[in-house]
């Protein structure tokens, strides 16, 4: 069946530095979406991507969609506290409605 | 709106009791999901409904599981009879189909069975 894992699993840095997590699906995907999840929370769309080799960006995100539609990242430049939480990405493939959840990537940020 | 709606938000059951989560999606949402959070499995959908129905149930993990979906507003996940390993965070979602596609995640209910 269709897997998406995030890579890594866990990341902690120092407030400013970036951070970089990685989306990849086993199969090819017709659209795939991020999601965060602060500590004790639940998960909150960020954004949807749909077309390969698309770009988009939310203030000091910056999300790309893979050539071939089966990776993914997400990127946050000189992250701050409030960025904390875990990091999901979902993919969708065509002729389905459901959402596969990844992995995850928990960010911890350190003042 | 006040968003998804998820009831109880905590519940701590022991093992062989029957447990019914709720939830009340955003008005106007037509399609339905239930999700199960663990450290060890992270986020799994378990089944969605579109237009009050199950569409896809095969992420329900046994025959224990069952959901219902009687109107728009309302779906329920009952557990009968709940073991330990059912311990865990369960997200109901809404979204309207097509579009966007956002999905809007409840509070969650965290179960525990003891």
């Amino acid at each position: 069946g269709q897997q998406v894992m995030q890579i890594p699993q866990y990341q902690h840095v120092q407030e400013g530095e970036d951070f970089t997590t990685y989306c990849n699906s086993s199969t090819t995907l017709s659209n795939i979406q991020w999601y965060k999840q602060r500590p004790g929370g639940h998960p909150v769309f960020l954004i949807q991507l749909v077309k390969s080799g698309e770009v988009k960006k939310q203030k000091r995100l910056t999300f790309q969609f893979g050539e071939a539609k089966k990776n993914s990242s997400l990127h946050i430049t000189a992250t701050q506290t409030t960025d904390v939480g875990t990091y999901f990405c979902a993919g969708r493939t065509s002729g389905t409605y459901k959402y596969i959840f990844g992995t995850g990537t928990r960010l911890k940020v350190l003042a | 709106d006040a968003g998804v709606i998820q009831s109880p938000r905590h519940e701590v059951t022991e093992m062989g009791q029957e447990v019914t989560l709720r939830c009340k999606p955003i008005s106007g949402h037509n399609s339905l999901f239930w999700y199960r959070q663990t450290m060890m499995r992270g986020l799994e959908l378990l089944i969605y409904f579109n237009n009050n129905v199950p569409i896809d149930d095969s992420g329900m993990p046994e025959d224990r599981f069952s959901a219902k979906m009687p109107n728009a507003s309302f779906s329920t996940l009952k557990i009968q009879p709940s073991e330990p390993r059912d311990s865990a965070v369960y997200f109901c979602a809404s979204r309207v189909a097509g579009g966007e596609d956002t999905q809007y995640f409840g509070p969650g209910t965290r179960l525990t069975v003891l």
